[in-house]
C-alpha cells in the first residue's frame, strides 16, 4: 500500500487559514487523496478527495501537486471545532481497507 | 438508517469473558470495516466484508477474534475469552461498493468502547 506522511501536530489560530501537508510519493496513478478527521471522542469523518486536480467543498479546499506526489488540505478560517486529527489516505478503485497513518493533530488556539 | 449505527456505545467486560459488539451500516453499502483504536493510538484495521465475498481477514489479531456479516447487512464482532490489551474503541465503517467508494469514502459510526476489567 502506498504510504502517506504528515506532521504529527500543527497549531492555528482561530480564523486564520490552515495548511496542513501530505507527502505521498509512492503514490500510484489510480490513487485517490482522501482526507478525514477525527474529532475527540468520535468515529473519523470524510472531509474531501481528489484525484487530480484541486477541490473545494462546503468543508475545505485540496490542493495537489502537479506530479501529485504531495498535497494540501486548506481549512481557510479556523474555529475551535476544527481541533481534530486530520488523516491523509490514498485509496484506489481496488478498494478494501484504508490504512491510517498517525495523521496530524491540529490544535486551535482561540 | 441514515448514518452507521454500533452497540452498544459502552462496554465493560471482566477478563476471560465473551463479548459481542454490534455495527449496522448504511442501507445499501456493501462494504463494511472494523478498526481498533486503543487510548491515544491511530486505527487499526481489522476485518472487511465486501458483498458476498470472502472476508479480508488480515487484520485480525489473534484467532479470540472473529466477525460475521449476516444477509449483507449487520455485522457482529466477537471477543472470546477477553483480555485487558482488548480494552479499546472499536469502529465500524461502511462504504458503497467497489468504483464508487473512492468517490463517496466511508462512514464511520460512533463507536464502541470496550473496557475489560
Amino acid at each position: 500500500d502506498a504510504k502517506t506522511t504528515q506532521p504529527n501536530s500543527m497549531e492555528s489560530n482561530e480564523e486564520e487559514p490552515v495548511h496542513l501537508p501530505c507527502n505521498h510519493s509512492t503514490i500510484s496513478g489510480t490513487d485517490y487523496i482522501h482526507w478525514y478527521r477525527q474529532l475527540p471522542s468520535q468515529g473519523p469523518e470524510y472531509v474531501i478527495h481528489g484525484l487530480t486536480s484541486n477541490v473545494n467543498n462546503r468543508m475545505a479546499s485540496l490542493a495537489i501537486a502537479e506530479d501529485r506526489k504531495s498535497s494540501t488540505l486548506i481549512l481557510h478560517r479556523a474555529t475551535l471545532r476544527d481541533a481534530a486529527v486530520y488523516y491523509c489516505i490514498l485509496m484506489n478503485n481496488q478498494g478494501g481497507k484504508l490504512i491510517f497513518g498517525q495523521g496530524t493533530e491540529l490544535s486551535v488556539k482561540p | 438508517g441514515a448514518g452507521v449505527s454500533q452497540s452498544p456505545s459502552n462496554k465493560v467486560t471482566e477478563k476471560g469473558k465473551d463479548v459481542e459488539l454490534r455495527c449496522d451500516p448504511i442501507s445499501g453499502h456493501t462494504a463494511l470495516y472494523w478498526y481498533r483504536q486503543s487510548l491515544g493510538q491511530g486505527l487499526e484495521f481489522l476485518i472487511y466484508f465486501q458483498g458476498n465475498s470472502a472476508p479480508d481477514k488480515s487484520g485480525l489479531p489473534s484467532d479470540r477474534f472473529s466477525a460475521e456479516r449476516t444477509g449483507g447487512s449487520v455485522s457482529t464482532l466477537t471477543i472470546q475469552r477477553t483480555q485487558q490489551e482488548d480494552s479499546a474503541v472499536y469502529l465500524c465503517a461502511s462504504s458503497l461498493g467497489p468504483g464508487r467508494w473512492v468517490v463517496y469514502g466511508y462512514t464511520f459510526g460512533s463507536g464502541t468502547r470496550l473496557t475489560v476489567v
